[in-house]
């Protein structure tokens, strides 16, 4: 079955305690990304990836880092994390200009 | 810099009847195109449906509908016979050739299906 998967999809850390959230995706798409979901604010894009090895800032990147190794996988990494990072993440993938496959996206609160 | 609005945070509607949404979009670019996706408590993005801009026919699915005004840069969308499995959040989506597969959202509109 063609799928997204995030891990974990809860998590509650604390502000300054580096945490990784991972992303893995079954079907070979060269495209992949993050957002984070904000209330009201509907969701915006951190960073993404278009291959292996190329990776680039999307709208909110700050506190963010991101790395693409390997095709399949894309964390996203949160060096010393902050309440307002407190968001619904999201990691998507797809082929280059095909329609966007979501996971099922990871709760973080950071006290 | 493409922005997209959605004007009403939140709309109930009886099962059984219509509701629209409202998106608004803002872009110079030509060649785009539009989605609408449901993100129901489960929080999954579910894509409802998608609009290629040069195409001057609505698209639909099912009991979803969009009327696409280009001119007016107006994407709304209508859901007949709403269900209860309806309820969620509605969020209009933008993207162009250029952008590659990065997507532009609105604020969302929550739907609330009632018996």
């Amino acid at each position: 079955e063609a799928q997204v998967t995030q891990n974990p999809r809860y998590l509650i850390t604390v502000t300054g305690k580096k945490l990784t959230v991972t992303c893995s995706q079954n079907m070979n798409h060269e495209y992949m990304s993050w957002y984070r979901q904000d209330p009201g604010l509907g969701l915006r894009q951190i960073y993404y990836s278009m291959n292996v090895e190329v990776t680039d800032k999307g709208d909110v990147p700050e506190g963010y880092k991101v790395s693409r190794k390997e095709k399949r996988n894309f964390p996203l990494i949160l060096e010393s994390p902050s309440p307002n990072q407190t968001s619904l993440y999201f990691c998507a993938s797809s082929h280059i200009n095909e329609k966007l496959l979501f996971g099922s996206g990871t709760q973080l609160s950071v006290l | 810099a493409q922005t997209v609005t959605q004007s009403q945070p939140e709309m109930s509607v009886q099962e059984a009847e219509t509701v629209t949404l409202s998106c608004t979009y803002d872009t110079s670019e030509n060649n785009y195109y539009l989605f609408w996706y449901k993100q129901p408590p489960s929080r999954q993005m579910i894509l409802v449906i998608r609009q290629e801009a040069y195409k001057q026919q609505n698209a639909t699915e099912n009991r979803f509908s969009v009327n696409f005004q280009k001119a007016a840069k107006s994407f709304s969308l209508k859901i007949s016979d709403s269900q209860l499995g309806d309820t969620a959040m509605y969020f209009c989506a933008f993207t162009h050739k250029a952008a590659g597969n990065k997507l532009t959202f609105g604020g969302g509109t929550r739907v609330l299906v009632k018996p």
